[in-house]
């Protein structure tokens, strides 16, 4: 069955620290993959995606993220992590066909951000 | 472009009461989604419109919840006679038949029975 790993639920970094969240998915084609971000309270914004073409993705706020399909993975990462970057991340694997039409979700990782 | 909107934001209600909630979707969108996010979890999918039809639902929608969509625009998430293990927080989103097929998600409507 399909599904979305994130192996770390809770993750510390320091301000202006590097930062990489992982996610692994099991799908059996090509996946359409999405990274998003949840402020407390709130619902969920899109951070980036990948679906075809070049595998490293460029998204909003200064992350990016890299599809290995050897690896199924797709991996979160910034290179200099703002204190306004405290939140929980989600990873999801998007199922297409026929009448199916639905994004599979992570457990999510909560980042926290040290001064 | 306004943004997926929902209400209400928050709803507190008695066990065996009916609560409905409205999802208005980003003006051009003919997809539509419901999701159910409990604490310390992903959002679980539970149902999916294209324009008014109702397209696919979660084993997670029990005969007590119904969704509808009736002019292709706005939802209705309703949930009969509920109970605790309802309370969480429901997301909708939407979005358009593209190649890219993203979802833009509402604030939430966080539903609390007590």
């Amino acid at each position: 069955a399909q599904s979305v790993t994130q192996p770390d639920i809770h993750i510390t970094v320091s301000e202006g620290a590097s930062l990489e969240l992982r996610c692994n998915y099991s799908y059996g084609a090509t996946p359409y993959l999405f990274w998003y971000v949840q402020s407390p309270g709130q619902g969920l914004q899109l951070l980036l995606k990948y679906f075809s073409g070049d595998t490293l993705v460029q998204g909003i706020k200064g992350f990016e993220a890299e599809f290995k399909r050897s690896q199924s993975s797709f991996n979160l990462r910034k290179p200099s992590v703002h204190w306004s970057d405290a939140a929980e991340y989600f990873c999801a694997v998007g199922l297409y066909g026929g009448a199916t039409n639905k994004l599979i979700f992570g457990t999510g990782t909560l980042l926290a951000v040290q001064p | 472009d306004t943004g997926v909107s929902q209400d209400p934001r928050h709803k507190i209600t008695k066990r065996g009461q009916n609560v409905t909630f409205r999802c208005d979707p980003i003006s051009e969108h003919n997809r539509l989604y419901w999701y159910r996010q409990t604490l310390g979890q992903g959002p679980e999918f539970l149902t999916y419109f294209q324009n008014e039809a109702q397209l696919e639902k979660s084993r997670l929608l029990s005969d007590r919840f119904s969704a509808e969509r009736p002019k292709g625009s706005f939802s209705t998430l309703e949930i009969q006679r509920t109970e605790q293990g309802d309370s969480a927080m429901y997301l909708c989103a939407s979005g358009v038949r593209d190649r890219a097929r993203e979802q833009y998600f509402g604030p939430g409507t966080r539903l609390t029975v007590t």
